[in-house]
């Protein structure tokens, strides 16, 4: 049984270049969260997604970063024009169907962004 | 106030001592306390979690003593070993389902 699956693992990009990161949830979840962990820091919480559906977004950057989970597919979160500054890691998790206040969330590997 | 503070940012146990990492927080709408473990370049895995009707939750090695009044928990690790060697964060949620995690805490386990 496939944990929550990322990629790429490892991107570098150039300044104003444009990074999309992908997560596949687990097997059986439909939601998903994007969080972003800078060098020594904990992690931020980004964005909330169901399927087809952005639930939360608070923690979001208001430009340049969005997020989607298709109704077929992985969950994409897309940084346009990047900025040295956006280099992080940053982590998917995802969780099954609500059947609590809050669902124990299972994270991938994460995928490690660098801005040149 | 969403905050979670964690403390020590770093700690140093001998093989077979107690690890003690501590968290506080301040949001009473906070309903579910997990603890991820860490290795470096990997994800954060779970490694416990406690929900307030219960003051202690202990799963193997690893316990969470939870104190709802003082708006505190923690994680205790007991016969540390140096393969429990990691980053360990603790975080809090509730009711929009997003987690918010402390700073963490390097824990190195020594022979």
């Amino acid at each position: 049984n496939a944990g929550v699956m990322q990629n790429p693992r490892h991107l570098v990009r150039r300044r104003g270049q444009e990074a999309r990161l992908r997560c596949s949830p687990m097997k059986g979840h439909s939601h998903v969260y994007w969080y972003r962990q800078l060098p020594e820091e904990g992690l931020k919480f980004m964005v909330y997604l169901q399927k087809e559906n952005i639930i939360d977004e608070s923690g979001m950057p208001k430009e340049r970063f969005s997020a989607e989970f298709p109704k077929e597919g992985p969950s994409i979160l897309r940084i346009q024009q990047v900025v040295r500054g956006d280099s992080a890691a940053y982590f998917c998790a995802s969780s099954p169907l609500r059947q609590a206040s809050t669902d124990t969330q299972y994270f991938g590997p994460g995928t490690r962004l660098t801005v040149l | 106030q969403q905050q979670v503070k964690q403390s020590p940012q770093s700690l140093i146990v001998q093989k077979g001592g107690i690890s003690i990492i501590n968290c506080a927080y301040e949001n009473t709408a906070f309903d579910y306390f997990p603890w991820y473990q860490q290795f470096p370049g990997k994800g954060p895995a779970l490694l416990i979690a406690i929900r307030p009707d219960v003051s202690e939750k202990k799963e193997g090695r690893f316990t969470i003593s939870f104190n709802k009044s003082a708006k505190q928990f923690s994680l205790h690790i007991m016969d540390s070993q140096p393969g429990d060697s990691a980053t360990y964060f603790c975080a809090a949620g509730g009711g929009g389902n997003k987690l918010t995690f402390g700073t963490g805490t390097q824990l190195k386990v020594e022979l």
